[in-house]
């Protein structure tokens, strides 16, 4: 079965730091991949995916993940992050014909002081 | 955009009793929705997948008599815990998928079994 790791359980960070958020999954096959962000008292929003084509992945409010496969890695980055980026970041893939499952990493507990 | 809605947010209920927790797609039809649980700190876990008019798939070691799960319209997909008791207490989410891969989660309903 496939799993995901990610290794930073709690970041904090200054506004105009960049950011690297590490995600490793373990899986043989193709993968698709996402990384999802939960604003406090939010629901789970995707920031970005990868399924195929540019490894480097551009999503919304800025980040980019980039896909090795020779890692089996997808860490997640942004230039330069704000007060508001504060959130809970989860890593997750899932399988090609494994029926959209997604499975989830532990999440990385990012705090953005000002 | 799509929007996933939970109902109830939080519930308080004592050992023993039954509670429905409802999955609802308000702007777009689903044929499939995910049932998460979310413990502490601790990552997503898949409980099973919810096919509009069919029986769900249960992931390996979810109890299917006690996590009833109803997925009675493309938009409507209701997870019963039966004889709830405080080991089930926990944050339950769900996801609709559709069309595509992408999932949209709800907000998640926090059960507290006392």
């Amino acid at each position: 079965a496939q799993s995901v790791s990610q290794h930073n359980h709690h970041v904090i960070l200054s506004e105009a730091a960049s950011l690297e958020l590490g995600c490793n999954y373990s899986y043989g096959g193709t993968v698709n991949l996402f990384w999802y962000v939960q604003y406090p008292g939010q629901h789970l929003q995707l920031l970005l995916k990868y399924f195929s084509g540019d490894p480097l992945v551009k999503g919304i409010k800025g980040f980019e993940a980039e896909f090795i496969k020779s890692k089996f890695s997808f860490n997640l980055r942004k230039p330069s992050v704000q007060w508001s980026d504060t959130a809970e970041y989860f890593c997750a893939v899932t399988i090609t014909g494994g029926g959209n499952k997604l499975t989830f990493g532990t999440g990385t507990q990012l705090k953005v002081e000002l | 955009g799509a929007v996933v809605s939970q109902h109830p947010s939080w519930v308080i209920c004592k050992s023993g009793t039954s509670v429905k927790i409802e999955c609802r797609s308000l702007d777009f039809q689903a044929t499939t929705m995910f049932w998460y649980r979310q413990f502490p700190k601790q990552s997503l876990m898949l409980m099973a997948t919810s096919n509009e008019g069919s029986k769900a798939t249960y992931e390996q070691g979810v109890e299917k008599d006690k996590f009833l799960i109803n997925h009675a319209s493309l938009t409507l997909s209701t997870l019963t815990v039966t004889s709830a008791h405080p080991e089930d207490s926990s944050f339950y989410i769900c996801s609709a998928r559709r069309r595509g891969n992408e999932q949209f989660f709800g907000p998640g309903t926090r059960l507290t079994v006392l």
